[in-house]
């Protein structure tokens, strides 16, 4: 069974920093592709960041560049997203998903939990 | 980049309806459009995929159509599980956006 999960969500000050896990089991972790996806309270879904399987290729929203660093260990079956210099508006539940292939026409199948991100002083 | 807009933004509907909701997008984008189902608390689920094929263990009442710029999501029958948001999203090109999303309310 497909199994992605999420931790390192919480509390944090605006201009600090966070870092996001989410460790998969289930499935050949080095195969595929993984997105980040946030939600705002009441808000819907956006579209954060994707990295290649092999981690040699990233996208991150122009919400996000120069902030946010998205990497994995494949050793460790593990995705990272590194959330840098927050603001209010970066509050949010982060969904790390499944994604059949980078910069392909893949859909996200499996999706985590979420981790809940809060900016506030 | 690519942007989504779906309709209508809410629909009220009974058990039993037959419901459709439509996802736009700016330009073409052939036909890698998907739409996933969340409920409240909850991640979204994949639905559909390549705008019509349908993802293993979802029920057949949903079916999907569409290509280029216009798509829409049916759900033949609606049950009382269905009651949810659903989000379009878009698998062209990067940013990969989702559109704003359809929520379905029980009437």
């Amino acid at each position: 069974e497909v199994q992605l999960v999420e931790s390192g969500g919480g509390l944090v000050q605006p201009g600090g920093s966070l870092r996001l896990s989410c460790t998969a089991s289930g499935f050949t972790f080095s195969s595929y592709a993984m997105d980040w996806v946030r939600q705002a309270p009441g808000k819907g879904l956006e579209y954060v960041s994707a990295i290649s399987s092999d981690g040699g290729s990233a996208y991150y929203a122009d919400s996000v560049k120069g902030r946010f660093t998205i990497s994995r260990d494949n050793s460790k079956n593990t995705l990272y997203l590194q959330l840098g210099s927050l603001r209010a508006e970066d509050m949010a539940v982060y969904y790390c998903a499944r994604d059949g292939g980078y910069s392909s026409a893949y859909p996200l199948d499996y999706w985590g939990q979420g981790a809940l991100v809060t900016v506030s002083s | 980049d690519i942007q989504l807009t779906q309709s209508p933004s809410f629909l009220s509907a009974s058990v039993g309806d037959r419901v459709t909701i439509t996802c736009r997008a700016s330009q073409g984008i052939s036909s890698y459009l998907a739409w996933y189902q969340q409920k409240p608390g909850k991640a979204p689920k994949l639905l559909i995929y390549a705008a019509s094929t349908l993802q293993s263990g979802v029920p057949s009442r949903f079916s999907g159509s569409g290509s280029g710029t216009e798509f829409t999501l049916t759900i033949s029958s609606l049950q009382p599980e269905d009651f949810a948001t659903y989000y379009c999203q878009q698998l062209n090109s990067y940013p990969r956006a989702f559109g704003p999303g359809t929520k379905v309310d029980i009437k």
